[in-house]
């Protein structure tokens, strides 16, 4: 059954690196969204895309934040000069289109600490 | 905003009903979702419903909706030790998720 993947599963980084968090979405999916849990907290929104292109983003999603569809394949998040509190397990999901209709497909997740 | 809650903790034993509940506050959901998370795996989809739907069955879940009182429930019949894990409630607005908190289900032996 097709499924999206996540690379790394864990990353430790240190304040004020970049990360980038890899994912591969179900291959003839179009939509693809990040989420991110802190630890004991919900999961929560922070961005979806489509047609190269953000459709939307939540608050959290700011300009520290950047998201990419390098090849036909991956689909990264990348955040500059990481802070503490980016701490969090990161999830990718994709969904084959967008609306309300539609479900969407989690990745295992890449769970970040930034020391 | 939209929110949506669960309470943290149930513990039921095997072979039990569980009932993990749920309550939201956007009245124009559309769906909703109960996904399963196990120990260091990803977001697995359980099931969904329809906001014109009052329940659905599927196998051992049976989801019920009650959109007056914004209140959505998974029933878990002969609930076995593998379906230990975190039960997320959740509702779409648009392309947008929201997320419960989570209910960690523990099935005794």
């Amino acid at each position: 059954e097709p499924e999206v993947t996540q690379t790394p599963s864990h990353q430790v980084t240190q304040m004020g690196q970049e990360v980038i968090l890899r994912c591969v979405p179900i291959s003839n999916h179009l939509y693809f969204y990040w989420y991110r849990q802190i630890l004991g907290q919900k999961v929560e929104f922070l961005v979806s895309f489509y047609n190269n292109e953000i459709s939307e983003k939540s608050e959290i999603f700011d300009d520290q934040f950047s998201v990419e569809r390098p090849d036909g394949s991956n689909f990264t998040l990348k955040i500059r000069s990481t802070k503490l509190e980016d701490s969090a397990m990161y999830f990718c999901a994709s969904s084959e289109w967008g609306g309300l209709q539609e479900t969407q497909y989690f990745g295992p997740g890449t769970r970040l600490l930034v020391l | 905003g939209e929110d949506v809650e669960q309470s943290l903790f149930l513990s039921v034993r095997e072979g039990d009903s569980s009932v993990i509940n749920c309550t939201y506050t956007d009245s124009s959901s559309t769906y909703l979702y109960w996904y399963k998370q196990e120990p260091g795996a990803g977001l697995q989809l359980l099931t969904y419903i329809f906001s014109n739907m009052d329940m659905k069955q599927d196998q051992r879940l049976t989801v019920l909706l009650n959109k007056k009182d914004k209140h959505l429930s998974l029933r878990i019949a002969d609930t076995q030790t593998g379906d230990s894990a975190i039960y997320f409630c959740a509702e779409t607005n648009f392309n947008k998720f929201y997320f419960g908190s989570g209910t960690k289900l523990n099935v005794k032996p």
